[in-house]
């Protein structure tokens, strides 16, 4: 079955720190693999996606993400911080043909940013 | 270029009632797909339009039910409402046929007494 596992629920980091963000996904084909952010009663922002060719995405406000698939995982970082960053990030899967799939959520993970 | 758009932002229902909720998508697009995030949980697939027609849909009960008009617009309604479809309702738009993601409208947040 078609899955996405986002292990932290919560993580707290200091301002200026580093930050990754894990997610493995369960899907039998070559996976669609979408990053979204979510500040407080608001809709879904796509920070980065993968479709195929280079690993290592790159994406808005400084995030990027890195597709191994030997893993099943695309985990995403961040080498510093910002408080704006405080937020619910989601991690995606895009099953079916392409242009028409539905996403399969993780649970999320919040982010915390200490000052 | 207006992105997804949604209405009402919020509304309260009571425990029987039925709803409606509204969704343009973005201009060019041509597939809505309606998702429910219950609190503290992760988005759930309900179903996906496509040339007015339902295309795919999660595990919802027929209580959920959708259109899609020619002008791509979409509704979504939930008759007998429960207390349990408390939720977030989100409309994600996209284009069929090409390899891109979707966007997504800031929600409904419906409240159910």
């Amino acid at each position: 079955a078609q899955s996405v596992t986002q292990p932290d629920i919560h993580i707290t980091v200091s301002e200026g720190a580093s930050l990754e963000l894990r997610c493995n996904y369960s899907y039998g084909a070559t996976p669609y693999l979408f990053w979204y952010v979510q500040s407080p009663g608001q809709g879904l922002q796509l920070l980065l996606k993968y479709f195929s060719g280079d690993t290592l995405v790159q994406g808005i406000k400084g995030f990027e993400a890195e597709f191994k698939r030997s893993q099943s995982s695309f985990n995403l970082r961040k080498p510093s911080v910002h408080w704006s960053d405080a937020a619910e990030y989601f991690c995606a899967v895009g099953a079916g043909d392409s242009g028409t799939y539905k996403y399969i959520f993780g649970t999320g993970t919040r982010l915390k940013v200490l000052a | 270029d207006a992105g997804v758009t949604q209405s009402p932002t919020h509304l309260i229902k009571t425990r029987g009632q039925q709803v409606t909720l509204r969704c343009s998508p973005k201009s060019g697009h041509d597939t809505v797909s309606w998702y429910q995030q219950a609190l503290g949980q992760g988005p759930q697939f309900i179903f996906q339009y496509y040339e007015e027609e339902e295309r795919q849909r999660g595990n919802f009960p027929d209580r959920f039910s959708g259109h899609q008009f020619p002008n791509y617009s979409s509704e979504l309604n939930v008759n007998a409402l429960l207390l349990g479809d408390s939720a977030l309702y989100l409309c994600a738009s996209s284009y069929r046929g090409m390899n891109t993601e979707a966007f997504f409208g800031q929600g409904t947040r419906l409240t159910v007494v």
